[in-house]
């Protein structure tokens, strides 16, 4: 069955430090790839999606390039800031299942000034 | 971004008691609701998938007779937890969608955190 891996949390990172939080996913057809952030109480937010390989979703500083050759979609910021602190979910859809979402375990992201 | 609302945001019940959560599409219609159960520090995970004016499809080792679901309108979907027991205490979060194929976004809502005494 479809699955996603994320990279275990939590990480803490300096403002201004490089982020990269890996996922790599298992599927079975094409699957569309969705990051979402989920900050202190609240509820989720996407944040970025890919629907096909070689796509790369971008948002906010953050990317995520869409790679079936490594069935990966690590997200990536060049600087993080403070305010960036939260959950960050990885997830995919697989469109001929009725749009519902696997979800990674999630990795906190602690930003300290 | 389309909003979707949750009430209660949490909610306190004694064992044995039915707690019902209410997830509304505030500016579009939802014809697709899903229905997750987060664990504290852990991923959110899949209990149902509800289409407007049909029953729920529920995932695997979910129980629908104690988790119950109904998507009588575009606009609202109800989870009912019946008979809760502390093992039922979670948060539980709702997401809606315009559409039943996986192109279509679902919107979350901020979620309901159930604790039961």
């Amino acid at each position: 069955g479809n699955s996603v891996t994320q990279m275990e949390g939590p990480v803490t990172l300096s403002e201004e430090a490089f982020l990269t939080i890996n996922c790599t996913y298992t599927a079975t057809g094409y699957p569309s790839l969705f990051w979402y952030v989920q900050y202190p109480g609240e509820g989720l937010q996407l944040l970025l999606k890919a629907t096909k390989a070689d796509d790369k979703g971008s948002n906010k500083g953050f990317e995520a390039t869409y790679r079936k050759e490594t069935t990966s979609f690590h997200l990536e910021k060049g600087s993080v800031q403070v305010s960036d602190s939260a959950v960050y979910f990885c997830a995919l859809s697989d469109p001929w299942q009725g749009g519902k979402l696997i979800f990674g375990q999630g990795t906190e992201l602690s930003v300290k000034p | 971004g389309a909003v979707v609302s949750q009430h209660p945001s949490w909610v306190i019940c004694k064992s044995g008691t039915s707690v019902k959560i209410e997830c509304r599409s505030l500016d579009f219609q939802a014809t697709t609701m899903f229905w997750y159960r987060q664990f504290p520090k852990q991923s959110l995970m899949l209990m149902a998938t509800s289409n407007e004016g049909s029953k729920a499809t529920y995932e695997q080792g979910v129980e629908k007779d104690k988790f119950l679901i109904n998507h009588a309108s575009l606009t609202l979907s109800t989870l009912t937890v019946t008979s809760a027991h502390p093992e039922d205490s979670s948060f539980y979060i709702c997401s809606a969608s315009s559409g039943t194929s996986g192109y279509n976004e679902q919107f979350f809502g901020p979620g309901t955190r159930l604790t039961v005494l």
